[in-house]
């Protein structure tokens, strides 16, 4: 099946710092890909759409200069969260849509669990 | 505007009871698609069904069982034997088509015990 794989799995970084996560679709062209966050015990917040060669879409809410979204390949897209604060500190959940395909499941990585200290 | 409710916050059973996760969902689009994720403790959303809005037959794999009706706004999902490996959060969620991005539910804990 369908791959989407998520890097770091977790990250702890000092407070101003910027991180970046990865997420890549293994076996699958993502001309869409999603950025979640879920804080604890809470559902998946829709944070943005990237669609590849193109800006990403944010939802209401969500700092484009913090949070920097880029889908140069259909196999790649990257969260930059820049400054981090502690209060970005969260689980973070990347999902590809197939290539062509409107509503297939959309295929999870992994997450990442980010702390800022 | 969609929304996902799932009623259910917190559930516990006892190995081999069964149990039944509700959802129900509001939507304007005609055309949409619905889904349940299990997201064991280790983060990772594990997708178990999806189902077009136009195909109101029930689905069962194995243990699982999933009912939708559309007259009621329902997609629920039922465990039949349910086993300690079943513990997780379980998520309901809403494709929009027209938007094309989901929205979920708040997830129900889902706590076996032998």
């Amino acid at each position: 099946g369908a791959v989407v794989s998520q890097h770091p799995s977790w990250v702890i970084c000092k407070s101003g710092t910027s991180v970046k996560i990865e997420c890549r679709s293994l076996d699958f062209q993502a001309t869409t890909m999603f950025w979640y966050r879920q804080f604890p015990k809470q559902s998946l917040m829709l944070m943005a759409t990237s669609n590849e060669g193109s800006k990403a879409t944010y939802e209401q809410g969500v700092e484009k200069d913090k949070f920097l979204i880029n889908h140069a390949s259909l196999t790649l897209s990257t969260l930059t969260v820049t400054s981090a604060h502690p209060e970005d500190s969260s689980f973070y959940i990347c999902s590809a849509r197939n290539r062509g395909e409107l509503a297939t499941e959309a295929f999870f990585g992994q997450g990442t669990r980010l702390t800022v200290v | 505007a969609q929304k996902v409710t799932q009623a259910q916050t917190e559930i516990s059973v006892v190995e081999k009871e069964d149990v039944t996760l509700d959802c129900v969902y509001e939507t304007r689009d005609t055309t949409y698609y619905l889904f349940w994720y299990k997201q064991p403790p280790s983060g990772e959303l594990v997708f178990l069904i999806r189902r077009n809005s136009f195909d109101e037959q029930n689905e069962i794999s194995g243990r699982y069982s999933w009912n939708f009706q559309k007259s009621t706004s329902s997609f629920n999902f039922t465990i039949t034997a349910s086993q300690v490996v079943d513990s997780a959060v379980y998520f309901c969620a809403l494709f929009n088509t027209n938007a094309g991005k989901s929205t979920f539910g708040d997830g129900t804990t889902l706590t076996v015990k032998p």
